[in-house]
């Protein structure tokens, strides 16, 4: 079947500006979770779902970064005003059971 | 401190040998772990879990667990230029998965 995805690919923005990244995780996941990858280093938790409800968002670097997931399927990460600092490969990962964990392909975000 | 170590190598094998890679955790409440491979430009792709002690075979792949020593392997038989990767050991207490930084495999025709 599917596996996640994750639009867009790749987006450049301007120092300030707002970005919205989107996962559509696999069919009948109730859990998704999303983590910030920098170069050369492990994937980072940012935030987690079960369903529509935002269980844990300990890992938001800052207040200018939003997660939301109203229909319990695709999830939107936001990032407002962003920093050069928030440059990074953001990943989106999906869970039948909050044991296994399968990443989409990811977004590369650089702040210019 | 981080929770999740693992040498970032490079390890390099000849093809054919057994690559060995090694993880410790620190949180003693860790119930599941993973390893994951990574592809440069790619995302990670799980490729083992384990959730008890001992060892878990899956074709040319074994990871092992022990959770007394707070150290999760995985070996590699076999190994062949396609494995070249970053692998990445993942430990799971809550929901959400803790890293390691991967270390990065190196298979040599």
């Amino acid at each position: 079947g599917a596996g996640v995805s994750q639009s867009p690919r790749y987006k450049v923005a301007k120092r300030g500006q707002d970005v919205a990244l989107r996962c559509d995780p696999i069919s009948g996941h109730v859990s998704l979770f999303w983590y910030q990858q920098a170069l050369g280093q492990g994937p980072e938790f940012l935030t987690y779902f079960q369903n529509e409800a935002q269980l844990d968002k300990s890992g938001l670097p800052s207040d200018r970064f939003f997660a939301e997931r109203p229909e319990g399927s695709v999830s939107t990460l936001k990032i407002q005003r962003t920093q050069q600092e928030d440059s990074a490969v953001y990943l989106c990962a999906s869970s039948l059971n909050n044991y296994e964990q399968y990443f989409g392909p990811g977004t590369r975000l650089t702040v210019t | 401190q981080k929770e999740v170590e693992q040498n970032s190598g490079p390890l390099s094998v000849p093809e054919g040998a057994i690559a060995s890679l090694n993880c410790t955790y620190s949180d003693r409440g860790s119930q599941s772990f993973f390893w994951y491979r990574q592809y440069s430009g790619k995302s990670p792709e799980l490729i083992m879990s384990i959730y008890s002690n001992g060892d878990k075979e899956d074709g040319r792949f074994t990871a092992q667990l022990n959770k007394a020593s707070q150290y999760v392997s995985l070996l590699i038989r076999d190994s062949q230029p396609s494995d070249s990767a970053t692998y990445l050991c993942a430990v799971n207490a809550g929901n959400m998965l803790t890293f390691g930084g991967g270390t990065r495999l190196m298979v040599k025709p």
